[in-house]
C-alpha cells in the first residue's frame, strides 16, 4: 500500500527567501506525481505535474523535481511571497488493487512572514 | 472552459440521516473521483466512476456510494451519517481513466455532522 509523508509538517519563513517542500513515496512504481495548494477551507489548484519519466517540471517561482527510484520528491519555491501562504500537498499516480489513484501526503503549512 | 463545481458548499445534518453531494466534472472530462479530507489531514480517495461505471474504490464502507450520469457529472451518497464523516468533500475530474492524466478539484463541500 502507498505512502506518502510530507517534511517539515510546518514552516514559517520571512518574505523573500527560497525554500524546499520535500515528499516521500514508498512504492515507486508511480504513474505520475501532482503537487497541489490548498488556502484555508477550500478546494486544492493543481501546481505542478510530473510525469514518471520526467525529472522535474517549472512553473515561475515554483520547480519540482521527482526522483522516482528512491521516493522523493521536492518543491522548491523561490523568492517566497506572502500570498504564498497555504497548505502544500504532494500526491502520487499508482495502483492498487481495487485500481489506479492519488494517494496523498498530509500536507506542509506554509506561512510567509511580510 | 468551466471547471469543476460542487454544490452545495456546506451542509450540517445530524447522525444516522442521509445525504447527498453533487459535482460536475470539467468540460471534456469523463471521469470523476470522490475524496474525504478531515481537518489537518490529507484527502483520502473514495471512489472513482468512468463512463457511468465505478473504477475503483478505497477502504471506505458502503454506506458511501456514487453515481455518475451520461452527462459525466456525479452523486456521492452517504447514508447513516456519523460524526466522523464530518470533513471536506472533493470531488476530480480528469479527461479519461485509461490514461492517467492530471486531476482538476472542485471547491469541495464541508459535511458536519452532529
Amino acid at each position: 500500500k502507498q505512502e506518502v509523508t510530507q517534511i517539515p509538517a510546518a514552516l514559517s519563513v520571512p518574505e523573500g527567501e527560497n525554500l524546499v517542500l520535500n515528499c516521500s513515496f514508498t512504492d515507486s512504481a508511480i504513474y505520475n506525481l501532482q503537487w497541489f495548494r490548498q488556502d484555508p477551507g477550500k478546494g486544492l489548484t493543481s501546481l505542478l505535474l510530473i510525469q514518471s519519466s520526467q525529472r522535474e517540471q517549472t512553473s515561475g517561482r515554483l520547480n519540482a523535481s521527482l526522483d522516482k527510484s528512491s521516493g522523493r520528491s521536492t518543491l522548491y519555491i523561490a523568492a517566497s511571497q506572502p500570498g504564498d501562504s497555504a497548505t502544500y500537498l504532494c500526491a502520487v499516480w499508482g495502483q492498487e488493487t481495487s485500481g489506479s489513484r492519488l494517494t496523498f501526503g498530509e500536507g506542509t503549512q506554509l506561512t510567509v512572514n511580510p | 472552459e468551466t471547471g469543476v463545481t460542487q454544490s452545495p458548499t456546506h451542509l450540517i445534518k445530524t447522525r444516522g440521516q442521509q445525504v447527498t453531494l453533487r459535482c460536475s466534472s470539467q468540460s471534456g472530462h469523463n471521469t470523476v473521483s470522490w475524496y474525504q479530507q478531515a481537518l489537518g489531514q490529507g484527502p483520502q480517495f473514495i471512489f472513482q466512476y468512468y463512463r457511468e461505471e465505478e473504477n475503483g474504490r478505497g477502504n471506505f464502507p458502503p454506506r458511501f456510494s456514487g453515481l455518475q450520469f451520461p452527462n459525466y457529472s456525479s452523486e456521492l451518497n452517504v447514508n447513516a451519517l456519523e460524526l466522523d464523516d464530518s470533513a471536506l468533500y472533493l470531488c476530480a475530474s480528469s479527461q479519461d481513466a485509461k490514461r492517467i492524466n492530471e486531476q482538476f478539484f472542485g471547491p469541495g463541500t464541508r459535511l458536519t455532522v452532529l
